[in-house]
């Protein structure tokens, strides 16, 4: 299996633009996780899917913020418009239904000018 | 809530060893271990459920302890390739025992190790 798969891997854009993230998780993995990751704040849970639907985002810092999962092997997350304090490692990751296991991505650096 | 990772820093001679807790302020269902190296994913190290127990990988292992609600991570005699941030995320338990499947992580405790 390929892991699971982030795009884009680097991400330089100006604040007011909109973003969009997105995620390929293992084929096979109920649950899906997205992670903020910065200096100040480490690894910040931002929103998790099981079975596709959303059940705890209230990791998610503001409205400008949105996550879906339209069906089990896509997920994308949205800022808009992006603000410079958004600028993170954003790491997607899929769940092992059985072992447990979280399996991340490479990760999105975002940027915002 | 956040579990609380102590130390916050570790820096050792190979050969030496080295243990990082966790503790959380809920009743857990499951413990995990990552550990991440710069400018890479955190990679899975071991996952501890309710009941407490202990596992090992390696030279690394960990314990679980569910009514102190507490982890601690075990790394024996040290090697250079050990060097990076430790992560335990933590998982609640429910009233009836389930998990809520909710993994939330520390702040991670940078392991350094020299020659």
């Amino acid at each position: 299996d390929a892991g699971v798969i982030q795009s884009p891997r680097h991400e330089v854009t100006e604040m007011g633009q909109e973003v969009t993230l997105r995620c390929k998780p293992i084929s096979g993995h109920n649950s899906l996780f997205w992670y903020r990751q910065t200096m100040m704040r480490g690894l910040e849970l931002l929103i998790y899917f099981n079975n596709n639907v959303p059940i705890d985002d209230s990791g998610m810092p503001e409205d400008r913020f949105s996550a879906k999962m339209p069906n089990a092997s896509f997920s994308t997350l949205k800022i808009q418009p992006s603000e410079p304090r958004d600028s993170a490692v954003y790491f997607c990751a899929s769940r092992a239904t059985h072992t447990g296991e979280l399996f991340f991505g490479e990760g999105s650096r975002l940027t915002v000018l | 809530q956040q579990p609380v990772q102590s130390p916050q820093a570790v820096i050792l001679r190979e050969g030496e060893d080295a243990v990082i807790n966790c503790s959380s302020s809920k009743a857990l269902y499951s413990v995990h271990w990552y550990r991440q190296k710069h400018g890479e994913a955190p990679v899975f190290l071991m996952i501890l459920l309710k009941g407490g127990e202990q596992k090992g990988h390696e030279k690394i292992s960990a314990s679980f302890n569910e009514k102190k609600q507490q982890s601690s991570l075990y790394l024996t005699a040290s090697q250079l390739s050990y060097s990076g941030t430790y992560f335990c995320g933590t998982e609640g338990v429910s009233a009836g025992g389930t998990s809520y499947g909710k993994l939330t992580f520390g702040q991670g405790t940078i392991l350094t190790v020299h020659p």
